[in-house]
């Protein structure tokens, strides 16, 4: 089992419409999660971090975390083409570690 | 500019040859990474470093090694690059071992 799995995709969603990404991990102890939006060819880019149970919302996007199932969720409301990306979900695993597990990304493709 | 910023971007090597990538930030960050990323398997762990004297592999060490020259400087060396090292190359920083801010990435091609 992979430590940090999300399905590769792509998922393609209507112009603003919800698009939903999933990602669940196996590291019970694992504290911090975040997701990260990477354009074909670029590097991943920060956009939402979560530590507790429950949804934490910033602007379009929603973040939703669920321990007790061990996934972790994110929603972008009011899908644009320029969300169009993949999108990696990334843990911090519990102990001393101060190291990123990243799942292998979902493609997100919005179509106008 | 970047304030992670690594180099070459792009490189193309033979089998059998010695490459280093440069990595260096502006950001003060004492925690700095270095990443592969291939097709379908995502971002793996190199090596990580703490600080100048600390000094971690990660998930995919065999075949790489790395010099911490600086709190700003994390270098990646392949002492004989072979086909399969054929990947994109990420170096992250972070302040806090949560958030990682990455670089631009280097293409390496081995040929």
């Amino acid at each position: 089992q992979k430590e940090v799995e999300q399905n590769s995709g792509p998922l393609s969603v209507p112009e603003g419409a919800i698009a939903s990404l999933n990602c669940t991990y196996s590291d019970r102890g694992s504290q911090s999660f975040f997701w990260y939006r990477q354009y074909s060819g670029k590097s991943p880019e920060l956009i939402m971090s979560i530590y507790s149970n429950g949804d934490k919302e910033d602007g379009r996007f929603t973040a939703q975390l669920n321990k007790a199932s061990q996934y972790v969720s994110l929603l972008i409301r009011d899908s644009q083409p320029s969300d169009s990306a993949t999108y990696l979900c990334a843990v911090r695993p519990g102990g001393a570690t101060n190291k990123l597990i990243f799942g292998t990304g979902t493609l997100l493709a919005v179509q106008p | 500019d970047a304030d992670v910023t690594q180099t070459p971007r792009n490189r193309i090597t033979k089998t059998g040859k010695r490459i280093m990538l440069e990595c260096s930030q502006t950001k003060g960050h004492d925690r700095m990474y270095w990443y592969r990323q291939d097709p379908g398997l995502g971002l793996r762990l190199i090596y990580y470093s703490f600080d100048v004297k600390d000094i971690n592999k990660g998930e995919i060490s065999d075949g790489y090694s790395v010099s911490r020259q600086a709190q700003a400087k994390f270098s990646l060396s392949l002492e004989s690059a072979i086909p399969n090292q054929t990947a994109l190359y990420f170096c992250a920083t972070s302040d806090d071992g949560q958030k990682a801010f990455f670089g631009q990435g280097t293409r390496l091609t081995v040929v």
